[in-house]
Parts: structure tokens; sequence; C-alpha cells
């Protein structure tokens, strides 16, 4: 079976640029959550979907970041523009009903110069 | 307080030996507790639910308090295998039903020593 797929694995980019993070849920999973990952903070959860729809989008740093759902197979997080201190692992998980078992990609590494 | 806290560590541990940490939660609602495992640059894995009645799998038991409020999670007979970071994670559900609002701990970093 094939695991949430995140990409890219490793993003480098310039402050002031956009940046696009991509992930592709688990099959018939119909939750779907954006984490991001820093020492300082630990995991902390961004936005997620249900059914493709945005339910709570209250850990979305600023005005920055945004996140869409278009369909249940894929999603994508933005930031725009992007600075030195968005610099972190970007997790995308997802989740079957109400088990709360959420299973994660690998991660998107993102360093912002 | 933090809603979910744990110590970061590390523990160092002789392999073979038991290793506990603990882990406490400040929403006295929470419905329900985990524990993932991630290793080095890799994304959490589920390692366990934890039951209220408590419950093993393997080397591993999880047990949880309400009544103070925290979970533990025991590893006995430790492997090198068994380094990584124990992140605890509690579902603090503010309205009904659904996956929401589940909150990770920072992690507790163990490190099996030969």
């Amino acid at each position: 079976d094939a695991g949430v797929i995140q990409s890219p694995r490793h993003e480098v980019t310039e402050m002031g640029q956009e940046v696009t993070l991509r992930c592709k849920p688990i099959s018939g999973h119909d939750y779907l959550f954006w984490y991001r990952q820093t020492m300082m903070r630990g995991l902390e959860l961004l936005i997620y979907f249900n059914n493709n729809v945005p339910i709570d989008d209250s850990g979305m740093p600023e005005d920055r970041f945004s996140a869409k759902m278009p369909n249940a197979s894929f999603s994508t997080l933005k930031i725009q523009p992007s600075e030195p201190r968005d610099s972190a692992v970007y997790f995308c998980a997802s989740s079957f009903g109400k088990k709360n078992i959420q299973y994660f990609g690998a991660g998107t590494r993102l360093s912002v110069l | 307080r933090k809603e979910v806290e744990q110590d970061p560590g590390p523990f160092n541990v002789p392999e073979g030996a038991t290793v506990a940490f603990n882990c406490t939660y400040s929403n006295s609602a929470s419905q329900s507790f985990f524990w993932y495992r991630q290793d080095c640059r890799k994304e959490p894995k589920l390692l366990m639910s934890v039951y209220s009645s408590g419950n093993e799998d393997g080397r591993f038991t999880a047990q949880l308090n309400r009544a103070s409020q925290y979970i533990s999670l025991l590893i006995r007979d430790s492997k090198l295998s068994d380094s990584a970071t124990y992140l605890c994670v509690v579902n603090n559900k503010y309205s009904g039903g659904g996956a929401d609002g589940l909150t990770f701990g920072k992690g507790t970093h163990l490190i099996i020593q030969p």
C-alpha cells in the first residue's frame, strides 16, 4: 500500500520566494493534516481538512500561509512570501474516520535562505 | 501549563535494560491517547494506542492514569533499535466527534547504548 506521499522531499529557496508543498493522502482517508516541526516548537498542527473541506486553520501562523485541497487525493501548502523563520520540516498526515490514528508522509525539509 | 509535556531527555540506557517515561496532559476532557515513535530525520509513526485499562504490545507497555493526567510508556529488554524519539499524543476533543484536536508532545529522546 502506498502511504502518504509528499513532494518535494527537500526545498531550498531564497527569502521572498513562493514555496508550494504537495501531499497525496492514503486513498480512502477522509482527514488530511498539515504539520510543521522545529526543534524549538516540536510538531505543530497548521490546518486540517475533512472530506476536502478546511475545518480548522487556527494553527496557520499568518496570512503568508495558505492550504488547499481541491480533491480527495491532493493537497497543497503554500508560503508566499517565504521567510527564513519558515525553515522547518513540514509533514502531511491522513487518517480515516474517527480512529484518530494518523499516518504521516516522509516530510518536506524546507530551508529558506 | 503546556497541553502535553514530556521530559525531552535524552535517556541513555544500556541495552537490555528497562526504561520508562511519562507524559502529562492538561485537559481533563482528553479522550484518547497514543505513543508515536520518530526516528532521526523520519516521520512519526504510531507505536501504540493507550487504553484506560493499560495495554501491552510485546516489550512495550502503556498505562493511563486519568486521575493524575499522565500516560506512561515502559520498554522492557531494550534493543539498540529502540533508539528514537517517543512522542506522546493526546486527543483533545473540544467539540463532538472527528479526528481533530491531536496535540503532540515534543518528545522524549531515547538512546540505547551497547
